[in-house]
């Protein structure tokens, strides 16, 4: 099964600074995806990855699967980014959902 | 439409009843999930369903019953939950269980058992 692991697991700084939540795994996966869920609330979807980079706003997102390692960067943070960021992975046959780290709890302070 | 509905968002109910969380796409996704969050837990599986089947159980206790009666919708029936059955419960959906593709979460259904 695979293991996925997120650094940090909280992380608080100021609005304007660029944010980078780290995520690893163990084995290899078919796709990683990036997750974000406020308080109380229910999980929407940033990204999916296979290979490279995506960018959506102010977010990025990126994947290396030789060293089997994402990173999600926040641009020009806000206190809206504020959330718990969550990285998962799908495995190669995804009959089983999917396999999420921690979650990275991220305040954004104005 | 590109949400996944759950309904209803909050529940309470005591040990002894019967009640029911629903969950319905209409995106043509043919794989949903109902996953079981504690607070400050990741999301645990419950259970998978793949073209209206029952491909996964992950041991879930049998007071969850799940029940897929078409494409569109997915159906929690609970029976004789005990308090520590307390926690978010979230549907979500993919195009199939096939990993290539992304998932749609629903906004969860907040239970506690009294």
């Amino acid at each position: 099964k695979n293991e996925v692991e997120q650094s940090p697991q909280n992380l608080t700084a100021q609005e304007g600074e660029f944010i980078t939540i780290n995520c690893s795994y163990s084995v290899g996966i078919s796709a990683l995806h990036w997750l974000q869920q406020h308080p109380g609330g229910g999980i929407v979807s940033l990204f999916m990855l296979s290979s490279g980079k995506k960018k959506h706003g102010r977010l990025i997102a990126t994947i290396n699967i030789q060293e089997k390692h994402s990173s999600l960067h926040i641009t020009a943070s806000h206190p809206r980014d504020s959330a718990v960021y969550i990285c998962a992975v799908s495995s190669g046959g995804g009959a089983d959902g999917l396999t999420f780290g921690k979650g990275t709890h991220l305040i954004i302070q104005p | 439409d590109t949400e996944v509905t759950q309904t209803p968002k909050h529940l309470v109910m005591g040990m002894t009843n019967k009640k029911s969380l629903k969950c319905e796409q209409h995106m043509g996704h043919r794989a949903m999930y109902w996953y079981k969050q504690k607070a400050k837990k990741p999301p645990e599986l419950m259970f998978v369903y793949s073209y209206e089947k029952l491909s996964i159980n992950e041991s879930v206790p049998s007071r969850f019953s799940p029940e897929c009666p078409n494409s569109s919708l997915l159906n929690l029936h609970l029976h004789a939950l005990q308090p520590e059955d307390s926690a978010l419960y979230l549907c979500a959906s993919s195009q199939s269980t096939r990993g290539l593709y992304g998932y749609t979460f629903g906004s969860g259904t907040r239970l506690t058992v009294v």
